[in-house]
């Protein structure tokens, strides 16, 4: 089974600010598939990021992903009201498909 | 615009069994894999079970044991899991999942149903 490993666990931050989250792979993500998903309180994942770089549809373009192999990241260049929730990682490339821990981003 | 309509939750007794329901709208069912994922209270994610887009092959996380069993109607549009020997554990909000494709595997999650709670409880 891959193990992903998300950090920071919380991550505080103000509006406007950089956001940068880590997910790391115990072992290699076959094809770069890892996804990213973003969930609010009550409510089910959204889909952000696919294919470790590539934004689902509707995404604003302030979400972006990167890395290969076991290394991924996501950033959210400026931080608007509505980006403080939970992320999660998700590895599709190897069953049992798995998800990170997750990582809160919350309001400084 | 796709959406996903869960049913079927409910507390349940250690032991007991429960059929989950996922009305399915705004794309082409029967074209696309499904799965279930489900979430413990305050917790994260775990992909339970999947299944084809004909239906014709199934995977459950091993954790499972044989106890649940996915299962679809394209003809109706409807996702199924039904769950027996239901233990405190199996306690989550079971999400119904559209995937990306037609197989299960290799595939992201592109949209998510609000979900239905299952609480084993006596």
């Amino acid at each position: 089974e891959i193990v992903l490993t998300q950090s920071p666990g919380t991550l505080s931050l103000s509006p406007g600010e950089r956001a940068t989250l880590s997910c790391r792979a115990s072992q290699s993500v076959s094809s770069s598939y890892l996804a990213w998903y973003q969930q609010k309180p009550g409510q089910a994942p959204r889909l952000l990021i696919y294919g470790a770089s590539s934004r689902a549809t509707g995404i604003p373009d302030r979400f972006s992903g990167s890395g290969s192999g076991t290394d991924f990241t996501l950033t959210i260049s400026r931080l608007e009201p509505e980006d403080f929730a939970v992320y999660y990682c998700h590895q599709y490339g190897r069953s049992p498909w798995t998800f990170g821990q997750g990582t809160k981003v919350e309001i400084k | 615009e796709v959406q996903l309509v869960e049913s079927g939750g409910n507390l349940v007794q250690p032991g007991g069994s429960l059929r989950l329901s996922c009305s399915a709208s705004g794309f082409t069912f029967r074209t696309y894999a499904m799965h279930w994922v489900r979430q413990a209270p305050g917790r994260g994610l775990e992909c339970v079970s999947a299944i084809s887009s004909s239906g014709h092959t199934t995977y459950y996380t091993d954790s499972l044991k044989g106890r649940f069993t996915i299962s679809r109607d394209n003809s109706n549009n409807t996702l199924y899991l039904q769950m027996s020997s239901l233990r405190p554990e199996d306690t989550a909000v079971y999400y119904c999942v559209k995937a990306s494709g037609s197989w299960y595997d290799g595939v992201y999650f592109d949209y998510w149903g609000q979900g239905t709670l299952v609480t084993v409880s006596s």
